[in-house]
């Protein structure tokens, strides 16, 4: 069955620290990637996505991902993070079939 | 620009109880989705639509009904609600199944 697999549940870090959050996905042909943000109380927000080309994409508010073929993964990275990234983090695939398969979500915390 | 217009944002029903809950989008998308998000397990795909007339189910569709008269709306209605039907609840659209998904603001549902 296709999955999502996101690393971690929960992070908890500083002001100015940087970020990595992984995602792994078990799909086998051509697939859509996205990064979804919650912000408490709120709905999700797209933070980038990539469907082709360059594998370095950039997205809203300072995040970038890597999407890497070979390793199935498409990692989210912030360089240095602030109080208002406090958020839930989602990582989501789609297929040619379509469908977004969303990963369980990464909480995460930034303390001031 | 309204977007994904979901309603109610808070309801509590008894259980056996019925109730629809309403979205609506005016982006003129084609696609439509509902998904339940519970802690630890992400968002769950309920049922979706390809088009006005098209449903389907996804992965938890049991105990919940969807229809799409218009390109417009996509409501969910739970016929007989049970506890395990707290949750979140978030509506969904996009112009292709497998591309950028836009959300609305959510309903939280408790049962009791």
């Amino acid at each position: 069955a296709q999955s999502v697999s996101q690393h971690n549940h929960h992070v908890i870090l500083s002001e100015a620290a940087s970020l990595e959050l992984g995602c792994n996905y078990s799909y086998g042909g051509t697939v859509n990637l996205f990064w979804y943000v919650q912000y408490p109380g709120q709905h999700l927000q797209l933070l980038l996505k990539y469907f082709s080309g360059d594998p370095l994409v950039k997205g809203i508010k300072g995040f970038e991902a890597e999407f890497i073929k070979s390793k199935f993964s498409f990692n989210l990275r912030k360089p240095s993070v602030q109080w208002s990234d406090t958020a839930e983090y989602f990582c989501a695939v789609s297929d040619s079939w379509g469908k977004l398969q969303f990963g369980a979500g990464t909480q995460v915390v930034v303390t001031p | 620009n309204a977007g994904v217009t979901q309603t109610p944002k808070f309801q509590v029903l008894k259980t056996g109880q019925s109730m629809t809950l309403q979205c609506a989008q005016d982006m003129n998308h084609e696609y439509m989705s509902w998904y339940r998000q519970d802690p630890g397990m992400g968002l769950r795909l309920i049922h979706y639509s390809v088009g006005a007339g098209i449903t389907d189910q996804g992965e938890v569709p049991n105990g919940y009904n969807v229809s799409r008269s218009t390109t417009e709306d996509f409501p969910l209605r739970l016929l007989s609600a049970a506890p395990s039907q707290t949750s979140v609840y978030f509506c969904a659209s996009s112009y292709r199944m497998n591309t950028e998904a836009f959300f609305g603001q959510g309903t939280r549902l408790t049962v009791v």
